[in-house]
């Protein structure tokens, strides 16, 4: 079975732009988050979804914005990108709602460097 | 306000050894805690997890320990392989999931 997907998996762009990222769980996981990992640092939590409904956000400013589809995939978007935006971005998936004593997988991530 | 927190940034260990790789966390509503290892331009692997009804877990080398009172958990791998070499993140389940900073894990041969 496959894992987490993201896409894309490297991408480099320019202060001011905006950028979105991509994420398809796990099959039959229908809860999807979102983390930012900068060098050093563990996972920050970002956002979960649950039913296509956004049930947690983290402490990131309103650039950050994501939203799940109905086949359970999400896609994560920031508006006018910052340097301090360049980061791992993870996803991860799980089962059923991701919260509160359920494990969460993660897909490779993917790199993004703002310049 | 980190509320879980590895203070070993880095561990080495030698092969066929005992790793023991520890994390604290400050909120006592936590419920369910995690371990996850990370290689380089990898994403992180889930490795072992506990619930707050349990002090102890294993599966197969590796073993997590809660010390709800201390709050304190920990992971022991035994016997340690050079493939362990990676950063282990610890994790902790309320709201939200906290992660710790890691603890990079060196086994050397």
């Amino acid at each position: 079975d496959a894992g987490v997907t993201q896409s894309p998996t490297h991408l480099i762009k320019t202060r001011g732009q905006h950028v979105t990222l991509r994420c398809s769980p796990i099959s039959g996981h229908k809860s999807v988050s979102w983390y930012q990992q900068v060098l050093g640092q563990g996972p920050q939590f970002i956002f979960q979804y649950y039913e296509k409904e956004e049930r947690g956000r983290g402490n990131f400013p309103d650039r950050f914005s994501a939203r799940q589809f109905p086949n359970y995939s999400s896609e994560l978007n920031v508006n006018a990108l910052l340097l301090g935006d360049s980061a791992l971005y993870l996803c991860a998936s799980s089962f059923p709602s991701g919260l509160y004593g359920n494990t969460i997988y993660f897909g490779e991530g993917s790199w993004l460097t703002v310049v | 306000d980190q509320q879980v927190k590895q203070n070993s940034p880095s561990l080495s260990v030698q092969e066929g050894r005992i790793s023991i790789l520890n994390c604290d966390y400050t909120n006592s509503m936590f419920d369910y805690f995690l371990w996850y290892k990370k290689y380089p331009a990898e994403g992180p692997t889930f490795l072992i997890s506990i619930s707050s009804i349990k002090d102890k877990n294993e599966d197969g080398r590796f073993t997590v320990f809660l010390n709800k009172s201390a709050k304190h958990l920990s992971l022991h791998i035994v016997p340690s392989q050079p493939g362990d070499s990676a950063v282990y993140f610890c994790a902790a389940s309320g709201n939200q999931f906290y992660f710790g900073t890691g603890t990079s894990l060196t086994v050397i041969p």
